[in-house]
């Protein structure tokens, strides 16, 4: 069985300061996929980004950025200069092949504030 | 346009009552789920539909039953509401192809009363 831990819980942070969401997952499968979605006040789930298994190259969207490293099975997410719209529900998650479809496992997700 | 839309939005219900939330996707999809996130945000898949066919069914009571009449909609009936069903339903889709995203509806808020 595969697993994602998002060990912050609640994130505070002033604007304009960066911070870094962290994501650690297991799984034994040798290709999977890995994801965040962004959960703003309204609710709905935003898909942010899709990482495989076999790209370990960063990627930066804006101010997002996102750190895949696979030797210590985590995918961290960067948000610089952050705003007050980025507050939100940040979750983690990893895709696995169950039968003839995929699934997603979500982490706990971590609250982030951000202050004016 | 939207891609994953669901309705209702918000249904306030009494126990014991029976009730649908209807799902449809326009992004041509052939794989379709139901997630549900409880009180404390927590996530997890209910079912998915791979063009027509249940192919996950997680450990969920038989008063829920997906229903899926076409590859672009999946609706989900719930039978003798309880208060714990109390939840947001989240709808999804994805192409059924390797890793590709799934793309979530808007949710529906269930509160039992």
């Amino acid at each position: 069985a595969q697993k994602v831990t998002q060990a912050q819980t609640e994130i505070s942070v002033v604007e304009k300061e960066d911070v870094t969401l962290d994501c650690v997952y297991e799984t034994r499968d040798t290709t999977y996929y890995l994801f965040w979605y962004k959960q703003p006040p309204s609710g709905e789930l935003v898909f942010l980004i899709r990482r495989n298994s076999f790209d370990e190259q960063n990627e930066i969207s804006g101010r997002y950025s996102w750190n895949f490293q696979k030797s210590t099975s985590s995918f961290n997410f960067t948000i610089t200069a952050s705003q007050v719209v980025d507050s939100a529900v940040y979750f983690c998650a990893l895709s696995e092949a169950v039968g003839s479809a995929r699934q997603l496992t979500f982490g706990s997700g971590t609250q982030l504030t951000v202050l004016p | 346009d939207t891609a994953v839309s669901q309705t209702p939005k918000y249904l306030v219900t009494q126990m014991g009552n029976d009730k649908s939330i209807k799902c449809e996707q326009n992004l041509g999809h052939d794989t379709m789920y139901w997630y549900k996130q409880d009180s404390k945000k927590f996530l997890k898949i209910m079912f998915s539909y791979n063009n027509k066919e249940l192919i996950i069914n997680e450990t969920v009571p038989n008063r829920f039953s997906p229903k899926s009449p076409d590859k672009a909609h999946l609706n989900l009936h719930i039978n003798s509401l309880e208060l714990g069903d109390s939840a947001v339903y989240f709808c999804a889709s994805s192409r059924r192809t390797t890793g590709n995203t799934i793309y979530f509806g808007e949710g529906s808020w269930l509160t039992v009363v």
